[in-house]
């Protein structure tokens, strides 16, 4: 069966620290892969998608980035993170059709 | 206007009764609509798909309609297990799914 990690489950960080999440599924080959980001009492806003190794698409301008080094794994940075970043970060995986998408279980960030 | 719009709520339910709540989306376009579930604090987990014919599992019915563009969500004999937040999400080109803000749901005794 398939599964998605996600770590740490959470995190608090200074002004001006870099950043690296990570996410990886287990049990399927090529799935797309996305992280969103749902800030307190808000939905979920999609950061970055990718369909593919090396395959990254951004939805929102801001100071993140994502990478895609290997098949099943999906990394979210940042170089220098702003108090706005705080936020709950979730990383799904999905085999693409109508199967929606599986959530891991999240980052909860807080920049401080 | 928003992709997806959902009333936030909370519903107040009484244990045993049923509520039943609705999302409006914008895109003509899209084409497959889920219900997802997000209890306190935790990653959302798929409740259901939402058919062009309705559909329904267990005590809980989706319905679609395209004519209006809003998808309902109904949940029968309430347990207080079904307190969480419920997000209407609709899929259009590309499997990118869009997400409502969620309608909060509490069920009491």
């Amino acid at each position: 069966s398939q599964t998605i990690h996600q770590w740490p489950a959470t995190l608090v960080q200074p002004v001006g620290s870099p950043l690296s999440l990570e996410c990886t599924v287990e049990g399927t080959s090529n799935p797309n892969l996305y992280w969103y980001r749902q800030a307190a009492g808000r939905g979920l806003q999609l950061l970055f998608y990718s369909v593919g190794i090396g395959q990254i698409s951004s939805e929102v301008p801001q100071n993140l980035s994502a990478s895609r080094p290997q098949d099943r794994q999906f990394i979210l940075s940042s170089k220098k993170l702003l108090l706005s970043d705080s936020g709950f970060y979730l990383c799904a995986w999905s085999i693409g059709g109508d199967y929606g998408y599986t959530f891991g279980s999240g980052t909860r960030l807080t920049v401080v | 206007r928003k992709e997806v719009e959902q009333d936030p709520g909370p519903f107040n339910v009484p244990e045993g009764a049923t509520v039943a709540f609705n999302c409006t989306y914008s895109n003509s376009a899209s084409q497959s609509f889920f219900w997802y579930r997000q209890d306190c604090r935790k990653e959302p987990k798929l409740l259901m798909s939402v058919y062009s014919s309705g559909n329904e599992d267990g005590r809980f019915t989706a319905q679609l309609n395209r004519a209006s563009q809003y998808i309902s969500l109904l949940i029968r004999d309430s347990k207080l297990s079904d307190s969480a937040t419920y997000l209407c999400v609709d899929q259009a080109a590309g499997n990118k799914l869009t997400f409502g803000g969620g309608t909060r749901v509490l069920v009491k005794p």
